[in-house]
């Protein structure tokens, strides 16, 4: 069975650019998760859906972020404009259920912003 | 005060050797704790599930301390390939069942 699918693996852009990133969940699983990494910061939690309605956005960043789930299939996540402390690991993560199940993360997206 | 908190190491250890490592939470509501695994360059990974009795899973042990509200790991015999940042992760009753996320420790087993 695929996993949680993420696009592109890798992403190099300058300061000021729109940056779109990609996930789709494994199919069945109803909440999806955003997350950002980074060396100083650890994992950050930076939304949350369930059933494609977003619950907790909470550790979105700033105005800059902005995240959408049209459909169980498909996620974005968008940083317009880009700067140069949004490089990071971004990991999307869906997980089955409305309890403490596991999460299942996918292979996270390498963001460096110059 | 962090929610969950990690020793962040390096623990440098000798393949072979016995070695733990502990997290503490701060929220007594509590519910559910975890260990993953994260190696370099790669997604976090469930190692294993924590349980109120703790349990055992091959050399890995977990256990659960609730009265002092940490959970703790223990390798046994390690291997070169246990080498990894090992994440605590807890899950609170109030917080609609997100996962919270230590920092994790890394872990580096040496020949």
């Amino acid at each position: 069975d695929a996993g949680v699918i993420q696009s592109p693996r890798h992403e190099v852009t300058e300061m000021g650019q729109e940056v779109t990133l990609r996930c789709k969940p494994i199919s069945g699983h109803n909440s999806l998760f955003w997350y950002r990494q980074t060396m100083m910061r650890g994992l950050e939690l930076l939304i949350y859906f369930n059933n494609n309605v977003p619950i907790d956005d909470s550790g979105m960043p700033e105005d800059r972020f902005s995240a959408k789930m049209p459909n169980a299939s498909f996620s974005t996540l968008k940083i317009q404009p880009s700067e140069p402390r949004d490089s990071a690991v971004y990991f999307c993560a869906s997980r089955t259920g409305g309890g403490p199940e596991t999460q299942y993360f996918g292979p996270g997206t390498r963001l460096l912003v110059l | 005060r962090k929610e969950v908190e990690q020793d962040p190491g390096p623990f440098n250890v000798p393949e072979g050797a016995t070695v733990a490592f502990n997290c503490t939470y701060s929220n007594s509501a509590s519910q559910s704790f975890f260990w993953y695994r994260q190696d370099c360059r790669k997604e976090p990974k469930l190692l294993m599930s924590v349980y109120s009795s703790g349990n055992e899973d091959g050399r890995f042990t977990a256990q659960l301390n609730r009265a002092s509200q940490y959970i703790s790991l223990l390798i046994r015999d390690s291997k070169l390939s246990d080498s990894a940042t090992y994440l605590c992760v807890v899950c609170f009753m109030d917080s609609n069942y997100q996962l919270i996320w230590g920092a994790g420790t890394k872990l580096i087993i040496k020949p």
